[in-house]
This record gives structure tokens, C-alpha cells and sequence, in this order.
């Protein structure tokens, strides 16, 4: 199994309350991914790194800031977490974008806002 | 038209069973194909990529069809844990292309 790991990998908070997931990667891969996964929407994109320092936004931004100081560690704050932002939290990596290269993904963070 | 499409599913079938899955893609640019699986409350697992030329991995073939854009995932012989949902992934043509995963099809296999 790629070495990426999450953490938390549960946890609990309230509305309003800074909250800030983790992803930690031993691959020295340069591509890091944040996605969240909800019933019915599948997967979708929050931001992604494509180096240190480098970041962008994906499909679903909105609430969401990231940071990227070592190839290693990729972070994922909600600044002021909403109840709409409970989700299942993924982590993925990939050497590159080219063709054939796949993503691998951490185990996941279940993130709950009451 | 969304970017991509799979089979709606829940499909259950009994052991044994050959099952397909379809996936349809919009994005005629793109260039990399997956599928993955992924176990309840689990994080997606690569199954495998999808080549020009087709590609197979024991009981698991995969196929591409760039002129009708779409991927084909056969599962012969099923087992039981064959059963989990399967996701097809698309990539673009450029390295900021950004990778798309279909909504998954459900597999029951059945004893």
C-alpha cells in the first residue's frame, strides 16, 4: 500500500470551531489531492499541490484552505466548519499527471460538524 | 452531459456470474483510464488502468473504446469479495487536467 496517512481519522467538533486535517505521504510523490466523498456526489475535489507551496483549487473550494511547506505534509483547514462540510475527508497522492499514473489514497477522515 | 458516466446499478448477481460494467466519458482529450474499487466505508483502491490495446488481470479485463468514449470493466467467475463499488476514472490530456471519477456502480455478489 502507498505510505499516505490521515489523521485525525475521526473526529468530532462544532459548528465555528478551526478544524485541520492532515495527509503525510512517504512517497515523495508531487502531487497531493483533498477530496471529500458524500452520498450521491461521489468524489469531488476540494484542492490539490502540485509542489511545494504550489496549490489550486478544485471543484468544491468554497470554505476550504490547504498548505503545502514539505513534499511530505498535505493540510486541509476549514477555517470555521460548517454542518454541510460533514463528510467522509481522502487524501490522495500521485507521482504525475501523465498518462497511466494513478492516484492512491489515504485511509480516509470522518469528519463530523454538529 | 455529465463528464462521467457509469452504469446507475445496484447490481447483484450470484456467485459465479460474469458481470460488465460501462462507463462513458465527454472529455474526447482524455488520455488515462482506471477503474478502482472501493469497499463500504473504505478508502478507493486502484483495480486497474485500461490500455488502448485492452488488458486483463485474472478474472478482470478492462477495455477501452476511444471512438464511442468508453471503458468496459468484465468480471469473470465472481466472488464474493468481488462485492464493493466500482469506480471508473478519467484523466485529461495536460498535467492540470483534472482527474474525474465517475459515480461508481454497486456490486452484490450473491452466494
Amino acid at each position: 500500500d502507498a505510505g499516505i496517512t490521515q489523521s485525525p481519522r475521526h473526529k468530532v467538533t462544532e459548528t465555528g470551531t478551526p478544524v485541520t486535517l492532515r495527509c503525510h505521504q512517504t512517497e515523495n510523490h508531487r502531487y497531493m489531492y483533498w477530496y471529500r466523498q458524500d452520498p450521491g456526489h461521489g468524489l469531488r475535489l476540494i484542492h490539490y499541490s502540485y509542489g511545494v507551496k504550489d496549490t489550486d483549487k478544485g471543484e468544491v473550494s468554497d470554505g476550504y484552505s490547504v498548505s503545502r511547506s514539505k513534499t511530505e505534509d498535505f493540510l486541509l483547514t476549514l477555517e470555521s466548519a460548517t454542518s454541510s462540510q460533514t463528510s467522509v475527508y481522502f487524501c490522495a497522492i500521485s507521482e504525475s499527471t501523465v498518462r497511466n499514473q494513478p492516484q492512491h489514497f489515504g485511509d480516509g477522515t470522518r469528519l463530523s460538524i454538529l | 452531459r455529465k463528464e462521467v458516466e457509469q452504469d446507475p446499478g445496484p447490481f447483484n448477481v450470484p456467485e459465479g456470474a460474469t458481470v460488465a460494467f460501462n462507463c462513458t466519458y465527454s472529455n474526447s482529450a482524455s488520455q488515462s483510464f482506471f477503474w478502482y474499487r472501493q469497499d463500504c466505508r473504505k478508502e478507493p483502491k486502484l483495480l486497474m488502468s485500461v490500455y488502448s490495446s485492452g488488458n486483463e488481470d485474472g478474472r478482470f479485463t478492462a477495455q477501452l473504446n476511444r471512438a464511442s468514449q468508453y471503458i468496459s470493466l468484465l468480471i469473470r467467475d465472481s466472488k464474493l469479495s468481488d462485492s464493493a463499488t466500482y469506480l471508473c476514472v478519467v484523466n485529461g490530456k495536460t498535467s492540470y487536467d483534472k482527474v474525474i471519477f465517475g459515480p461508481g456502480t454497486s456490486l452484490s455478489v450473491i452466494p
